[in-house]
């Protein structure tokens, strides 16, 4: 069974510091996604990446977050100077095809705690 | 404004009994529905995919219905058992399927007790 898989799964900072969240999509997937659940509280859209660039982001990813695939297997999500409210599990997803028409593969999650 | 509710944050019921969990939306028209299980601490799972021409969908012991008149969804679990105990997401797509976004509902709590 192919799986999206998370690096790290739990990582703690302090306010302000920059992290670097990775994500290994499905290998014949074409469509990338990042998402955020605060605790309690309901899965969250951040952005999608499509083609080497952003093609929807909300509005939540302000200019402290991006994105980036580095190279043909890993998706990054970086967050440059760290609130407390960034404190959150951040999901990683990938499609076939365009989200909403095919089913959608997260991974574990990272959980991502500022201090 | 665009909402998504899943009218019970919790549901329990007895093993063996048919779980109907509802979704309802506003200010939304989707071109598909999407539901996923989400157990503590982990990514959701895709469980289903319903198309808003299809009335309803069945996978082994789920079915889901789809009345885009209502703009509700019903997802059901026959003959529930203790391992179907976790939160069910309805997401629904935001631009027609094409690279847009899925939005998810807050979810429902289910637990079947043995």
């Amino acid at each position: 069974e192919p799986e999206v898989t998370q690096t790290p799964s739990h990582q703690v900072t302090q306010m302000g510091q920059e992290v670097i969240l990775r994500c290994v999509p499905i290998s014949n997937h074409l469509y990338f996604y990042w998402y955020r659940q605060i605790l309690g509280q309901k899965v969250e859209f951040l952005v999608s990446f499509y083609n080497n660039e952003i093609s929807e982001k909300s509005e939540i990813f302000d200019d402290q977050f991006s994105v980036e695939r580095p190279d043909g297997s890993n998706f990054t999500l970086k967050i440059r100077s760290t609130k407390l409210e960034d404190s959150a599990m951040y999901f990683c997803a990938s499609t076939e095809q365009g989200l909403g028409t095919t089913e959608a593969f997260f991974g574990q999650g990272t959980r991502l705690t500022v201090v | 404004s665009q909402k998504i509710e899943q009218n019970s944050e919790a549901l329990n019921i007895q093993e063996g009994k048919t779980a109907t969990l509802t979704c309802n939306y506003t200010n939304y028209s989707p071109a598909y529905l999407q539901w996923y299980r989400q157990d503590p601490g982990r990514g959701p799972v895709f469980l289903l995919l319903i198309r808003e021409n299809e009335k309803e969908k069945r996978k082994e012991r789920l079915k889901v219905t789809f009345d885009t008149t209502l703009k509700q969804s019903l997802f059901h679990i026959t003959a529930s058992q203790p391992a179907d105990s976790a939160t069910y997401l309805c997401a629904l797509d935001h631009y027609g399927g094409s690279q847009g976004n899925l939005i998810f509902g807050k979810g429902t709590k289910l637990s079947v007790k043995p």
